[in-house]
């Protein structure tokens, strides 16, 4: 199976801050990651798919990048509503993988 | 609008059957373009794919290592929905049980929509 190492597991942060998010594929999955963030009690939602593109409806503060072995996800500027934890998932190879999650507190 | 519907016992006996069901709403389940997933979630395992099924031309199935040997996913035509059924399960198997479709093809695949989430908790 492909490991998805997610850096850091939790951060604290303020709003208006930039944030970068990164995981790290045990073997090269091309931009076969997409991203998720996730609410307390909520379902995951998907933010950034082929590595880089943004899904629709999302806003432009989240941006992806990376590939082979090393992504990141930014946020630009953080706003209240982007406190919660975000996920990679790898697709390149079944079953599909996640990283550990990395929860965005409130500084 | 599309839906995943989830259904199934929130509790199960070890030793016994899990089963939950996702009735789809605005999708196909023999959709050429979409693959439909269980993804269980726990504190002590993070979030787990657990497999999939989808058609193209005819159905495959792809399950995890860790519960091949005990998980079938049944699709519905019929009834436009799957199934999931994870055999002989133990304490190790109580988590948040999500449906979800992925799209995408070959090896590029997102997750766009999932279930609401079922918590399943193994006891006696």
């Amino acid at each position: 199976d492909i490991q998805m190492t997610q850096s850091p597991s939790s951060l604290s942060a303020s709003v208006g801050d930039r944030v970068t998010i990164t995981c790290r594929a045990s073997q090269s999955i091309g931009n076969c990651l997409s991203w998720y963030q996730q609410k307390p009690g909520k379902v995951p939602d998907l933010l950034i798919y082929a590595a880089s593109s943004l899904q629709s409806g999302v806003p432009s503060r989240f941006s992806g990048s990376g590939s082979g072995t090393d992504f990141t996800l930014t946020i630009s500027s953080l706003q209240p509503e982007d406190f919660a934890t975000y996920f990679c998932l790898q697709s390149h190879s079944t079953p599909h993988t996640f990283g550990g999650g990395t929860k965005v507190e409130i500084k | 609008q599309v839906q995943l519907q989830q259904s199934g016992p929130g509790l199960v006996k070890p030793s016994q059957t899990l089963s939950l069901t996702c009735a789809i709403s605005g999708d196909s389940v023999s959709s050429n373009s979409a693959a439909w997933t269980w993804i269980r979630q726990s504190p002590s395992r993070g979030l787990e794919w657990l497999g999939r099924t989808y058609y193209r031309s005819r159905w495959y199935n792809d399950y995890a290592v860790s519960v091949r040997s005990r998980i079938i996913f049944n699709p519905d035509t019929a009834k436009n929905q799957f199934s999931l059924q994870l055999n002989s399960v133990t304490s190790e198997d109580t988590a948040v049980y999500y449906c979800a479709r992925s799209t995408g093809s070959a090896r590029m695949w997102y997750y766009d929509l999932w279930g609401r989430g079922a918590l399943v908790t193994v006891s006696s």
